[in-house]
């Protein structure tokens, strides 16, 4: 079982729509980073979170520590947000290198 | 923020020839990562590159087939050696600036 655990693993929706994407995780953490891959290959850090939430333009990123569960939401999605959706965590206080989800393809459909 | 980049950004090689990635930060950085990402898959840790000392290997990866420089705090090369078609993969490299991460585009890489 992989440490860490993302779904669903390809979401299609509508434009407008409420967009949700989990990631669970089995092993003690110091942060939980959320990243987006564009299909060129390009990946960009979205969060990095600790506790509670963190909000960024449409973009929400929730923490539960207690149940080791993430989620990103994406309020009125639009095409541009079309992409993979990566959560990757930081195992150790301080360790920068990450553990990585499988990640979400993400299409958004006008 | 920093701003990594990769040369080559992609390239198509031969069975059993090498090919040396090189990775450029833009600020200096205590430790710079290489990943790969084969197709489909997520990314896995190939090792830490450490500047001044030998870079630190994860699991299933070694030195002799993963050679990696770190001559200044700006600079890495990945060498990915004796290349099988099993190679082909994107390989990235990422660094860590006030606690953000940060990756190059990549370099895909495609083994005949």
């Amino acid at each position: 079982k992989n440490e860490v655990e993302q779904s669903p693993q390809n979401l299609t929706a509508q434009e407008g729509e409420f967009i949700t994407i989990n990631c669970s995780y089995s092993v003690g953490i110091s942060a939980l980073h959320w990243l987006q891959q564009h299909p060129g290959g390009g990946i960009v850090s979205l969060f990095m979170l600790s506790s509670g939430k963190k909000k960024h333009g449409r973009l929400i990123a929730t923490i539960n520590i207690q149940e080791k569960h993430s989620s990103l939401h994406i309020t009125a999605s639009h095409p541009r947000d079309s992409a993979v959706y990566i959560c990757a965590v930081s195992r150790y206080q301080g360790a920068q290198k990450l553990v990585f989800g499988q990640g979400t393809r993400l299409t958004i459909n006008p | 923020s920093a701003v990594i980049s990769q040369k080559p950004s992609r390239d198509i090689c031969q069975r059993g020839t090498s090919l040396t990635i090189q990775c450029q930060v833009d600020s200096q950085v205590t430790m710079m990562f290489w990943y790969r990402q084969q197709p489909g898959q997520s990314l896995t840790l190939i090792a830490t590159a450490n500047q001044g000392s030998e870079a630190t290997y994860e699991s299933g990866f070694v030195i002799d087939k993963f050679p990696i420089s770190r001559p200044n705090l700006t600079f890495s090369t990945l060498t990915v050696s004796n290349m099988s078609p099993e190679d082909s993969s994107i390989y990235l490299c990422s660094s860590v600036f006030y606690n953000e991460q940060f990756f190059g585009p990549g370099t895909r890489l495609t083994v005949l």
